[in-house]
């Protein structure tokens, strides 16, 4: 199974409330990875989760709360986000060694009104 | 800092061409350089990883070159069809860490 889920697909949330992106994946893959995409850019990395513990924050806002529960799982916690934060929030997860390649979650377009 | 330079310009190819994208690094010297293919509002996926002792590595109708004396990765589409439209993205990474340093993509159109 080479597959990375994410959810939900969509979300549409306004400046004061809380919500949670959730990925998943089962390929025994130890790295897991929040990206934050906007149009015609390449993904931006904004955490890295390596053996369920963060070993990269690309200076992120507080307002994103990042979590690993275990191996499989990440979530990324949402709070008073702003317009700007509208994005596609990619996850991807890889193999620790070599030349990391990473799979990649189908994404989940956020909406902050 | 590290940098990945890839045609800005949309590639536009006619049916059963080679399409050829280019992907130039500068400032580092990558041990392996990787290309993802995106759709619009999709995740980017693997295509694939060369490592700087193989000058070529093709899968399928794929093929891409790596020359650490230019500092150059080239991709080639060969027999291209309308389903490879898309973006190309060329990554890799620097240093020790988990973080890719990535392109700009390449937007491909291929038109019947």
């Amino acid at each position: 199974d080479t597959e990375v889920t994410q959810t939900p697909k969509h979300l549409v949330m306004g400046m004061t409330n809380k919500k949670s992106l959730k990925c998943e994946q089962h390929m025994g893959h130890r790295a897991m990875y929040w990206y934050k995409q906007k149009a015609k850019k390449p993904p931006e990395l904004m955490f890295v989760y390596s053996y369920e513990k963060l070993s990269i924050n690309e200076s992120v806002p507080s307002r994103f709360s990042p979590e690993c529960p275990n191996s499989s799982l990440l979530n990324l916690h949402l709070h008073a986000l702003q317009p700007e934060d509208s994005a596609l929030y990619l996850c991807a997860s890889s193999q620790l060694g070599g030349g990391d390649t990473q799979y990649f979650g189908p994404g989940t377009r956020l909406t902050v009104l | 800092s590290q940098k990945i330079e890839q045609n800005s310009e949309a590639l536009n190819i006619q049916e059963g061409k080679t399409a050829t994208l280019t992907c130039n690094y500068t400032n580092y010297s990558p041990a392996y350089l990787q290309w993802y293919r995106q759709d619009p509002g999709r995740g980017p996926v693997f295509l694939l990883l060369i490592r700087e002792n193989e000058k070529e590595k093709r899968k399928e109708r794929l093929k891409v070159t790596f020359d650490t004396t230019l500092k150059q990765s080239l991709f080639h589409i060969t027999a291209s069809q309308p389903a490879d439209s898309a973006t190309y993205l060329c990554a890799f990474r620097a240093g020790n860490n988990r973080k890719l340093i990535w392109g700009l993509g390449t937007s491909l159109a291929v038109n019947p």
